[in-house]
């Protein structure tokens, strides 16, 4: 069957680097997005990674190893404006997305 | 701007009522989707469709209808609320093939409770 696993909570001090995992099982492989979102707000869409290796786009890099099932999310220095919660996803069979439960971030005072 | 919004956003009703949830989109997309999203769940898929006339079952249909008479609007209508279908409810729409692993684009979600 398809799974997601993503830590369900993480912290980190302003200005940190924070690495947030998500390993996965499929029967196949159709790409794995990442989306960010803010409590009480809509999901948007943060990457798109179907090649393994890192993708980097402004603070925000997505990472994928499809040998391993596994990706990661990192966020360079962190601002007060990513404490959200953070939500991989991947296709299943029929193309619909399957999401993980999301890892809220959350930032020390 | 192209925008896709959702009504009510806030809604409280009582088990066994009918109860339909509006989503409408400007950015002409083919595909659309309605999720529910619960504390310690990923977003699971309630219907899908991907043109006028066309509608199919997600992960967690069971008590749920939509319908698709347009390319803008996917209602999603609860046909005898039930107290475990209070959740937040997100319209989603993308372009592109027809499939659901595309780039989404998400309303603001609609908050149901059922009493």
């Amino acid at each position: 069957g398809q799974n997601i696993d993503q830590p369900t909570e993480m912290t980190a001090t302003e200005g940190a680097i924070v690495q947030i995992n998500c390993t996965y099982q499929t029967s196949g492989f159709n790409g794995l997005f990442w989306y960010q979102q803010h409590a009480g707000e809509a999901p948007t869409f943060l990457s798109y990674n179907v090649l393994d290796g890192l993708e980097e786009k402004g603070r925000f890099s997505s990472f994928l190893s499809r040998s391993k099932g596994y990706s990661y999310l990192l966020l360079k220095e962190l601002q007060m404006k990513d404490s959200a919660s953070y939500l991989c996803a991947v296709p299943d069979s029929n193309y619909q997305l399957i999401w993980g439960a999301g890892t809220k971030l959350i930032k020390k005072p | 701007d192209a925008e896709i919004t959702q009504s009510p956003r806030h809604k409280i009703t009582e088990t066994g009522r009918q109860v339909t949830l509006a989503c409408h989109q400007t950015w002409n997309h083919n595909n659309m989707f309605w999720y529910r999203q619960d504390l310690g769940h990923g977003l699971r898929l309630i219907h899908y469709s991907y043109g006028v006339q066309d509608t199919n079952k997600g992960e967690v249909s069971d008590g749920y209808s939509v319908s698709r008479s347009n390319t803008e609007d996917l209602p999603l209508t609860l046909e005898s609320a039930a107290s475990s279908q209070t959740s937040v409810y997100f319209c989603a729409s993308s372009g592109g093939e027809l499939s659901g692993a595309n780039v989404l684009t998400f309303g603001a979600g609609s908050r149901l409770t059922v009493l």
